[in-house]
C-alpha cells in the first residue's frame, strides 16, 4: 500500500532558528503533496498545497516567507519554518496524491515545540 | 465555499455502546466524503470513503452512508471497543479535473471509550 514517511516526528528548536520537515512517499510518486497545521484539539487546517517543480500555492493567511515549501521530486516534499517563534509550536502533516490515481495518503506528523 | 460541520466533542461512551457521530457538509457539485481518525500522537488514516450519493462506506466495524438529500455522512458502529478511542475527523474532496483537489477537514470529535 501507498506509504508516507514524515520526518522528523518531533522536534524542539530554539526561538529565531529554522527547522525543515521532510515528506517522503516511500513506494509511489506524488505530483502533489498539501501541507496541514494542527493545533491542539483542533482540527486540520491545510496550509499549502505543492506542486512538483513548480510553485507551492499557499492559503489565505499563511505567509510564504516564513513557511518555505519545495517539492523538487516526485517523493519528497519539505516545509521549512523559518526563524520560528514559539506560536508556531504546532503539529505538521502532509499528505500526498498519487500520480494519475486518486486518494490521499497522510504523514505521521511533526509535533514542533519551539522554546 | 464547501465547508464540513461534525458534532462536538468529546463523546464518551461504554465498550459495546451504539456510537452516531454527525456530520454535515456544504459542498457544491458532487464531493467526496471521508472519515479519518487519528489516534493518540499519529497522524491521520483513512477509515472509510464514499465517492458518490447512496454509497456506504465501511471498515473495522465503522459505516458512513453518502445522503444527498441530507446532506450528511453521519458515522456509525454497531458495538464500540476501548481501542475505538481517538479523534475522528470528517472530511469531504471536491473533484476538480484541472487539479488537485483540496480535503476540507470537520472539527474533529473525540471519542473515548470506558471499559
Amino acid at each position: 500500500g501507498a506509504v508516507v514517511s514524515q520526518h522528523p516526528s518531533w522536534v524542539i528548536c530554539k526561538s529565531g532558528t529554522s527547522v525543515k520537515i521532510e515528506c517522503r512517499s516511500l513506494d509511489f510518486q506524488a505530483t502533489t503533496m498539501f501541507w496541514y497545521r494542527q493545533f491542539p484539539k483542533q482540527s486540520l487546517m491545510l496550509m499549502a498545497t505543492s506542486n512538483e517543480g513548480s510553485k507551492a500555492t499557499y492559503e489565505q493567511g499563511v505567509e510564504k516567507d516564513k513557511f518555505l515549501i519545495n517539492h523538487a521530486s516526485l517523493t519528497l516534499s519539505t516545509l521549512t519554518v523559518t526563524s520560528a517563534h514559539p506560536e508556531d509550536s504546532s503539529f505538521y502533516i502532509c499528505s500526498a496524491l498519487r500520480t494519475g490515481r486518486w486518494g490521499y495518503t497522510f504523514g505521521s506528523g511533526t509535533r514542533l515545540t519551539v522554546v | 465555499g464547501n465547508s464540513v460541520t461534525q458534532m462536538e466533542g468529546p463523546v464518551t461512551l461504554s465498550e459495546e455502546a451504539f456510537l452516531t457521530i454527525n456530520c454535515t457538509y456544504t459542498a457544491t457539485g458532487y464531493p467526496s466524503l471521508f472519515w479519518y481518525v487519528q489516534y493518540p500522537g499519529e497522524g491521520l488514516q483513512l477509515l472509510l470513503k464514499a465517492t458518490k450519493a447512496d454509497d456506504k462506506g465501511s471498515n473495522k466495524g465503522f459505516e458512513a452512508t453518502y445522503r444527498k438529500e441530507t446532506t450528511s455522512f453521519h458515522l456509525e458502529k454497531g458495538s464500540v471497543q476501548v481501542s475505538d478511542s481517538a479523534v475522528y475527523f470528517c472530511a469531504l474532496s471536491d473533484r476538480r479535473r484541472s487539479s488537485a483537489s483540496k480535503i476540507i477537514f470537520g472539527s474533529g470529535t473525540r471519542l473515548s471509550i470506558r471499559p
